[in-house]
């Protein structure tokens, strides 16, 4: 079955700190990775997502997450966190073939100005 | 274009009551999905219809079920309510089912009392 862990699930930054957010799945097969962020008060949206290729992918708003497969990690990553980047950050996996896609629990970053 | 639209945004319903969810996709976006959302739970996938037909289940009971039609609308029924099901009701569609990622509606806040 699949699984997803975030390893924090409280994250308190300064400004300009750099972010490492972590992200574990369990899946036998080939996967789509994902993460999503929920800004205070706005629905989910997608922030990346890994499909095939480069293991590196670039989202929006300088965030950037690298799957390695030995490891099943898809960590999210930013040099430099602003105050705007506070809200709840969720890591999601799909089984390719039409699989269902899972959430991990999510982890919430506050950034202090 | 129009984001993915959910109906009503809030409810109340008495314990025992039967309910009635409704998700309208981005046009063009054929594969819809329902999560529920919890505080305690995170996000717990509900079921995924795609083309009218149901893909993926979740681990909730009979009393949870849903459908889609023709032109891509989704409903979710959640009959006999109980206390428990309260949460934030998430509909969620993507164009396929590999890789693209979800767009997410605001969600339909359900309180069962």
């Amino acid at each position: 079955a699949q699984s997803v862990s975030q390893h924090n699930h409280h994250v308190i930054l300064s400004e300009a700190a750099s972010l490492e957010l972590g992200c574990n799945y369990s899946y036998g097969g080939t996967v789509n990775l994902f993460w999503y962020v929920q800004y205070p008060g706005q629905h989910l949206q997608l922030l990346l997502k890994y499909f095939s290729g480069d293991p590196l992918v670039k989202g929006i708003k300088g965030f950037e997450a690298e799957f390695i497969k030995s490891k099943f990690s898809f960590n999210l990553r930013k040099p430099s966190v602003q105050w705007s980047d506070t809200a709840e950050y969720f890591c999601a996996v799909m089984g390719t073939g039409g699989f269902k896609t899972i959430f991990g629990a999510g982890t919430r970053l506050f950034v202090k100005a | 274009k129009a984001g993915v639209t959910q109906t009503p945004r809030y409810l109340i319903k008495t314990r025992g009551q039967q309910v009635t969810l409704s998700c309208s996709p981005i046009s063009g976006h054929r594969s819809v999905s329902w999560y529920q959302q919890t505080p305690g739970q995170g996000l717990q996938f509900l079921f995924e219809y795609f083309s009218e037909t149901q893909r993926n289940k979740g681990n909730f009971p009979g009393r949870f079920s849903g459908r889609q039609f023709s032109n891509s609308r989704s409903e979710m029924n959640v009959s006999t309510l109980e206390l428990g099901d309260s949460a934030l009701y998430l509909c969620a569609s993507s164009r396929d089912t590999e890789g693209y990622g979800y767009t997410f509606g605001s969600g339909t806040r359900l309180t069962v009392v």
